[in-house]
């Protein structure tokens, strides 16, 4: 039973424009969410996080939103540039839970010129 | 810094043989972890350890086992590989009371 989901397997986007991507989860015992980012042949690495305290954590061109209510959150990165293409996974946890963490399925953007 | 390092990087297994997959960390992290990732399919948690000589069974733990002699090395083994196992293994480490976790390039794994 997948506790994350993020139910947009792909995303295309211009260079330049936004790129929004969404991700929900069903374990409201979840209080801190990252999102990864993985190129072809690499492992994931880290891209930003929020605390279940917060509703919005900004990082350069990467802002992610949460709302706990709707147990949504998003990953805004704006401007988008040629080298954000990957795939991007949401991740979420418990912080007493020995760092294990729930992965979304993930999501390819492609950014095109 | 070479961060986690994960050995092979390939493998090409017959159904039945066993091997084993070599993490390793200089980061003197605590915990580390194993993760499969199949198509369609997130990350998902094989089995994990918060420090030497100690393990823990996650979300897939079937079929796996692990080790942590040293603690800058988690070993996942297959003692009977089945083409159910055909996966990209991930390694990944992390400090105690951090919630980010480093991981590896990855080991692609095939069984025939």
């Amino acid at each position: 039973d997948q506790q994350v989901k993020q139910n947009s397997p792909s995303l295309s986007v211009q260079e330049g424009r936004i790129s929004i991507l969404n991700c929900d989860y069903t374990n409201s015992m979840f209080d801190y969410f990252l999102w990864y980012k993985k190129y072809p042949a690499e492992g994931p690495t880290f891209l930003i996080s929020i605390s279940s305290i917060k509703d919005k954590n900004e990082d350069g061109r990467f802002t992610v939103f949460l709302n706990k209510s709707a147990k949504h959150l998003s990953l805004h990165i704006v401007p988008s540039q040629p080298g954000d293409s990957a795939v991007y996974f949401c991740a979420a946890m418990k912080t007493d839970s020995w760092g294990k963490l729930q992965f979304g399925a993930g999501t390819q953007v492609v950014v095109t010129p | 810094n070479a961060g986690v390092t994960q050995t092979p990087k390939f493998r090409v297994l017959k159904t039945g043989q066993s091997m084993t997959l070599l993490c390793a960390q200089d980061m003197n992290h605590e915990y580390m972890y194993w993760y499969r990732q199949d198509p369609g399919m997130g990350l998902r948690l094989i089995h994990y350890s918060v420090g030497e000589g100690t393990t823990a069974k996650g979300e897939v733990p079937d079929g796996y086992n692990v080790s942590r002699l040293k603690k800058q090395n988690f070993l996942l083994g297959l003692e009977s590989a089945a083409p159910s196992q055909t996966s990209v293994y991930f390694c990944a480490s992390t400090t105690s009371g951090a919630n980010v976790l480093t991981f590896g390039a990855g080991s692609r794994l095939t069984v025939l």
